[in-house]
């Protein structure tokens, strides 16, 4: 078992629906959780940037942390032909980040006009 | 604000060789990570590097290092070219210590054949 499970996809919906992205993961330890977009040829983008269980949002995009079930989600509100990427979740266990973030594979999501 | 750069952008090499990879961090980051993704997967935490030392490691082997520099730029070496490295290498920069996330630059396509 991974230590961190994402659906690979592809997501397709169509434009203005709202998205739902997921990732489970194995390792207790864990404690501060990001989301990143990564469009073709790029290197991924921070969105979102949480620690411990709970919810954020910022704009049309809001993380929930659930520790207990050890699942993020990620969630995109009235979707824009622009958000068409690969979405990668990460986490790590320690704030400076010395042991590394742990990716998700990515999700690639395709919104359509 | 300057954000990450890296460079080359792409990058052939043969069996064998040895690659230099290079990355300027975002103006004010002190802290640099370098990541291994290969084609259709998340990165891959190969190193960081803080006040010219390295201070955490994934599971890479020592053909695997790297330098930071004065000016908090960086550098990733990588001995002994297997066909397995061909991929797209991220270098991203933070603050130690504090809620730092990682902000990636474009990465450096590795081909090696």
């Amino acid at each position: 078992q991974k230590e961190v499970e994402q659906d690979p996809g592809p997501l397709s919906v169509p434009e203005g629906a709202i998205v739902s992205l997921n990732c489970t993961y194995s390792n207790s330890a864990f404690q501060y959780f990001m989301w990143y977009r990564q469009y073709s040829r790029k290197g991924p983008e921070l969105l979102m940037y949480t620690y411990s269980s709970g919810n954020k949002e910022d704009g049309r995009f809001t993380a929930q942390v659930d520790k207990s079930s050890k699942y993020i989600s990620l969630f995109i509100r009235d979707s824009q032909p622009s958000d068409s990427a690969t979405y990668l979740c990460a986490m790590s266990a320690n704030r400076g980040g010395a042991d590394g973030l742990t990716f998700g594979k990515g999700t690639h999501l395709i919104i359509q006009p | 604000e300057t954000g990450v750069t890296q460079s080359p952008t792409h990058l052939i090499k043969t069996r064998g060789q040895q690659v230099t990879l290079r990355c300027s961090s975002q103006s004010g980051h002190n802290t640099v990570s370098w990541y291994q993704q290969a084609l259709g997967q998340g990165p891959q935490f190969i190193f960081q590097y803080y006040r010219e030392e390295e201070n955490g490691r994934g599971n890479f082997p020592p053909r695997f290092s790297g330098l930071q520099f004065p000016n908090y730029s960086s550098e990733l070496n990588v001995n002994a070219l297997e066909l397995d490295d061909s991929a797209l290498y991220l270098c991203a920069s933070s603050l130690q210590g504090g809620l730092s996330p990682l902000h990636f630059g474009n990465g450096t396509r590795l081909t090696v054949t």
